[in-house]
């Protein structure tokens, strides 16, 4: 079993919608956990980072941890076309980051 | 003025061939590291190095041999390539080894796209 477990998708939605990307872990030591957006053939970066359990808002997204059921969740408000990529969750692990495995998102218009 | 860039882009090569990809990063961070991220997406840590010193290196066949001249570069080489070792190669740097597990602040390059024929 991995440590941290995405479904890899596609998910699909229409412009507008409300989206829900999820992962789960088996290590409950992490603490800290991120998510970062990968647009096809590009490399990953940052979207958001947040530490223990609770929400996090940035403009469109919000990021919420439930340690006591080691799951977290990234929601993106009022969907684009631009946000069509794969959204991998990446958590703590020493000095290093565990990521998932990445939920590909297609927004359509 | 790109922040990680990494050369080449593509490499295709026939297997027991060697090959090499450079990285170089002009954000000033100390810590570099080179993922790898397979067919599924799966992005997994091969190698860091902090102010040139190797600091992690994961379960990773001898055939791979990172080397970092300095901090700004992070150049990794591959002997024997075999089928296996065919997947998007990054690299990436963080301003410190500590603090990407508490912020992510990791900075990704465009990826080197391997393929072993």
């Amino acid at each position: 079993q991995k440590e941290v477990e995405q479904d890899p998708g596609p998910l699909s939605v229409p412009e507008g919608a409300i989206v829900s990307l999820n992962c789960t872990y088996s290590n409950s030591a992490f603490q800290y956990f991120m998510w970062y957006r990968q647009y096809s053939r590009k490399g990953p970066e940052l979207l958001m980072y947040t530490y223990s359990s609770g929400n996090k808002e940035d403009g469109r997204f919000t990021a919420q941890v439930d340690k006591s059921s080691k799951y977290i969740s990234l929601f993106i408000r009022d969907s684009q076309p631009s946000d069509s990529a794969t959204y991998l969750c990446a958590m703590d692990k020493g000095n290093k980051l565990v990521f998932g495995a990445g939920t590909i998102l297609r927004v359509k218009s | 003025d790109t922040a990680v860039s990494q050369t080449p882009k593509y490499l295709v090569t026939q297997m027991g061939n060697d090959k090499s990809i450079k990285c170089e990063q002009n954000l000033g961070h100390d810590t570099m590291y080179w993922y790898k991220q397979d067919s599924k997406k799966f992005l997994k840590i091969m190698f860091s190095y902090n102010n040139k010193e190797l600091i992690i290196n994961e379960t990773v066949p001898n055939r791979f041999s990172p080397k970092s001249p300095d901090k700004a570069h992070l150049n990794l080489h591959i002997n024997s390539l075999e089928l296996g070792d065919s997947a998007v190669y990054f690299c990436a740097s963080s301003p410190s080894s500590t603090s990407v597990a508490n912020t992510g602040e990791l900075f990704f390059g465009e990826g080197s796209r391997l393929t072993v024929l």
